[in-house]
């Protein structure tokens, strides 16, 4: 079974600019959650979708949203990028929705590394 | 808000046991996690603990929970070089899952 995939790996963008990361599930898997991870912050939670409904959403600023497609594929989108964007983005997806304190283990993917100039 | 605290470096000698110590900070988290994340990969689950046991062991892996001072540590019996990453450990509240920053152990032949 194949894993978690994140497109593209590496981004290079500059300040103002916005991206767009993707993210495929594992097969089967209909929940997908983001995470920033930064040196000085650690890994923070960004959001999370399921059945392409954004469930929960971490304390991030409205640059950063979101979007899950039928397929459960998303993707995530940062406009006006600041220096302080710059992080590993990393994706994880679940078979169901990770919400109410229930065990759902999460698989992730390797992530996007995204370098704002 | 308060966070998920681990000390951020670790060094062991191969053969020997590492302790990695977590306090987390939702005395309500149902389940409390570890996570390896090797260079250049995501996370990769390790163990979990339910937060009604005290102990759970898997293979080389000792986890503690100490619900009255949320405090948890994973022990990795038997370190090997190929141990060498960093661990996370992770607190399932409602609305997040919240992490600790990080232990980078290394491992020394």
């Amino acid at each position: 079974k194949a894993g978690v995939t994140q497109t593209p790996r590496y981004l290079i963008k500059t300040r103002g600019q916005q991206v767009t990361l993707s993210c495929s599930p594992i097969s089967g898997h209909r929940s997908v959650s983001w995470y920033q991870q930064t040196p000085g912050q650690g890994l923070q939670f960004l959001f999370e979708y399921f059945s392409e409904t954004q469930r929960n959403k971490g304390n991030f600023p409205g640059r950063f949203s979101g979007r899950q497609f039928s397929n459960s594929r998303s993707e995530m989108n940062v406009s006006t990028l600041e220096l302080g964007d710059s992080a590993l983005y990393l994706c994880a997806s679940s078979l169901a929705s990770r919400t109410g304190g229930r065990f759902n283990e999460q698989f992730f993917g390797p992530g996007t590394r995204l370098t704002v100039l | 808000g308060e966070d998920v605290e681990q000390s951020l470096f670790l060094s062991v000698r191969e053969g020997d046991s590492s302790v990695i110590n977590c306090t987390y900070t939702d005395s309500s988290s149902t389940y409390l996690y570890w996570y390896k994340q090797e260079p250049g990969a995501g996370l990769q689950l390790l163990t979990y603990i339910f937060s009604n046991m005290d102990m759970k062991q898997d293979q080389r892996l000792t986890v503690l929970l100490n619900k009255k001072d949320k405090h948890l540590s994973l022990r990795i019996a038997d370190t090997q070089t190929g141990d060498s990453a960093i661990y996370f450990c992770a607190e399932d509240g409602y609305n997040d899952m919240r992490f600790g920053a990080g232990t980078r152990l290394t491992v020394k032949p």
